[in-house]
């Protein structure tokens, strides 16, 4: 399996209060993405990254804030948490080369409930 | 930004084909066509993916419209072990990987 962790894997928080996620790999893959999946939406991506220190925005980006300081680690903050934001949040990450684009590993997931 | 579009279910017998169509409306030369699927309670795996030509590996086969506006996912006989939720998407600028709102595969004995 490649490596990669979420963390936390669970979490309730309240209304208005910061959240962080992270993703974190082992894989030295130069692409990292997050993704929110709610029913009927399948998954939509929120902010990527290409590199350290590069990122851009998704398809759902509003209320979400991404980081990267180093190769590992991709941060996903929720700057004032609301209701909206309850959902299952996936990691992924994929490399490309000469050969193109390989395979994305996703994590398994957080589970983030706005009270 | 990326427009892609999956039926939202399909149902199949056990140990026949299924074809599970996407239509990749925004595609541009150069963007990669992805598939995932989604077991309960797991995040998404690897399916298979391709840029212009066909692809088969030990799971699927991928086929590609010549306008690549389109691809099917094949499934050569289903199993009640491909019963999943399966993603189409494709690579953008910048590798932003994006997808449909998925199809969600019955199987049936």
């Amino acid at each position: 399996d490649a490596g990669i962790t979420q963390s936390p894997r669970h979490k309730v928080t309240e209304t208005g209060t910061p959240v962080t996620l992270r993703c974190h790999q082992t894989e030295n893959h130069r692409y990292m993405y997050w993704y929110r999946q709610d029913p009927g939406h399948g998954l939509r991506l929120i902010h990527y990254s290409y590199g350290v220190k590069d990122t851009d925005k998704g398809e759902v980006s509003d209320g979400y804030s991404v980081s990267r300081s180093k190769t590992e680690d991709f941060l996903l903050t929720l700057e004032s948490a609301t209701s909206s934001q309850t959902s299952v949040y996936f990691c992924a990450i994929s490399e490309s080369g000469t050969g193109g684009w390989t395979e994305a590993f996703f994590g398994q997931g957080t589970r983030l409930t706005v009270v | 930004d990326a427009k892609t579009t999956q039926p939202n279910s399909m149902e199949s017998n056990e140990e026949e084909p299924v074809h599970l169509p996407c239509n990749h409306s925004t595609i541009s030369g150069t963007d990669y066509i992805h598939w995932y699927r989604q077991l309960p309670s797991q995040g998404p795996e690897y399916v298979i993916h391709g840029l212009t030509s066909n692809v088969n590996n030990r799971m699927a086969s991928l086929a590609i419209a010549e306008d690549r506006k389109s691809s099917t996912l094949i499934l050569h006989r289903a199993t009640l072990r491909d019963a999943a939720v399966y993603y189409c998407g494709h690579t953008g600028t910048a590798s932003k990987l994006t997808f449909g709102t998925g199809t969600r595969l019955q199987v049936t004995l």
